[in-house]
């Protein structure tokens, strides 16, 4: 599965969008862009996936570019309760059916007041 | 959503002695689970791969004798870590697959163990 980078760590102000880059650039055509986000002390909780469209949930959206290299999750109104570690995970159509999921260092997210 | 439990969620042990956690899909049935460890400010690393039925699957640098997996239901997977000692101290955190989404991949996620072994 292609690897990812994102940004170690990241502040947004409560009521802002947080805007959670990770670049994903040797993705391959059968590769999915999954988000997860980790509350201290919790297990992962599933935000949203894509195969190259773009996705909004009601949790968050989806932005995946063009050529599939990078992708940016965006929330809308971040709240404090969004803090968390953000993981973006790449992982190939035959993981998904494994439901493997390698998890990288991802992107602390402090929303502050 | 798909509700994965795990039990205990906190556990104290001596070192020497063996505890086991457990791991169950309250809402649909799970041929597949994955068991997860995760030291302080650290990220999570796959442990190894539970299928009901068959034995778990490890990954690299995991000991199958000292990590005790067993997935005897299609709801239930269960660790036993032996022996314990203070190293094996950490955040457990256990998933399901839930293949009543096609298609999807999701993976849903237990709310962790923390085994402290003194």
């Amino acid at each position: 599965d292609a690897k990812t980078t994102q940004p170690p760590s990241m502040d947004c102000a409560e009521g802002r969008a947080a805007n959670l880059p990770c670049n994903h650039s040797t993705i391959s055509g059968n590769e999915y862009v999954y988000w997860y986000r980790q509350i201290h002390s919790q297990g992962p909780q599933y935000i949203i996936h894509s195969l190259k469209n773009n996705e909004t949930n009601e949790m968050a959206s989806l932005i995946i570019t063009e050529d599939r290299k990078s992708s940016t999750l965006i929330l809308p109104h971040a709240t404090l309760r969004d803090t968390a570690v953000y993981y973006c995970i790449v992982r190939s159509a035959g993981s998904s059916n494994t439901g493997k999921l390698i998890f990288g260092q991802g992107t602390t997210l402090q929303v502050k007041p | 959503g798909a509700v994965v439990s795990q039990h205990p969620s906190r556990v104290i042990c001596k070192s020497g002695t063996s505890v086991k956690i457990e791991c169950r899909s309250l809402d649909f049935q799970a041929t597949t689970m994955f068991w997860y460890r995760q030291f302080p400010k650290q990220s999570l690393m796959l442990m190894a791969t539970s299928n009901e039925g068959s034995k778990a699957t490890y990954e690299q640098g995991v000991e199958k004798d000292k990590f005790l997996i067993n997935h005897a239901s299609l709801t239930l997977s269960t660790l036993t870590v032996t022996s314990a000692h203070p190293e094996d101290s950490s955040f457990y955190i256990c998933s399901a697959l839930d293949r009543g989404r096609p298609g999807t991949g999701e993976l849903f996620f237990g709310e962790g163990s923390r085994l402290t072994v003194l």
